[in-house]
């Protein structure tokens, strides 16, 4: 079935480092991934997204990339702030399809260390 | 920025009653969602509607659950007879049609957090 696997669960990085999550996915006809951040108690809100016919999309300190053969998908954060600190998701969909449902990793929790 | 809005944000229940979750999509969107999230964990998809009816539904999504648009504005997702593990963090969504640049404009509202005791 349409499984999105992400890792790692928790990240803590040095505030200024970069941070990375890693997602995979099972179903081969999607074509829209997006990222979502999560403060707690808070909606997820969409921070970048990118589509299958681009491999890399960039957002001044945020970066995603995606390998449609491997079904392998990735965010970069450079010179991460305090305020970086949330839970990440990543999300896969069939974007192009009618009433798109979107399905969801398992999050990370970045933790951003002074 | 037109807004999801959901109603109440905080919803407690005693096991076994009906609970209504309100919904106001995007006024221009065509398809709305339901996703529910239990503490600490994913976002799980519940159930898509489009066109006055169900285009998908997931597993979580059985008899007890249901979904409506009673009017122009309102989308609802009624569960009939509580559980305590139905406890979560329910989310609306709605999208529009077209080729927007971030997936139809898929927008999410705040949430109802429903307590089931």
């Amino acid at each position: 079935g349409e499984n999105v696997e992400q890792h790692p669960s928790t990240l803590s990085v040095q505030e200024g480092d970069s941070a990375v999550i890693k997602c995979t996915y099972s179903d081969s006809a999607s074509n829209y991934f997006p990222w979502y951040k999560q403060e707690l108690g808070k909606r997820p809100q969409l921070i970048i997204d990118i589509r299958s016919n681009v491999g890399e999309k960039k957002d001044q300190r945020i970066a995603v990339t995606l390998n449609k053969t491997a079904k392998h998908f990735s965010l970069h954060i450079t010179e991460t702030q305090p305020e970086d600190s949330a839970v990440y998701f990543c999300a896969a969909s069939r974007g192009y399809s009618s009433a798109s449902k979107i399905i969801f990793g398992s999050g990370t929790r970045l933790s951003i260390r002074p | 920025e037109p807004e999801v809005t959901q109603t109440p944000s905080h919803q407690v229940t005693q096991m076994g009653q009906e609970v209504i979750l309100r919904c106001v999509p995007i006024s221009n969107h065509l398809y709305f969602y339901w996703y529910r999230q239990i503490l600490g964990q994913k976002v799980e998809f519940l159930v898509s509607f489009y066109n006055n009816e169900i285009s998908e539904k997931s597993e979580i999504f059985d008899d007890q659950f249901s979904v409506e648009r009673p009017d122009g504005s309102n989308f609802t997702l009624k569960i009939r007879s509580t559980k305590l593990e139905d406890s979560a963090m329910y989310f609306c969504a709605s999208s529009s049609s077209g080729t927007g640049a971030n997936n139809y404009g898929y927008t999410f509202g705040s949430g109802t957090r429903l307590t089931v005791v």
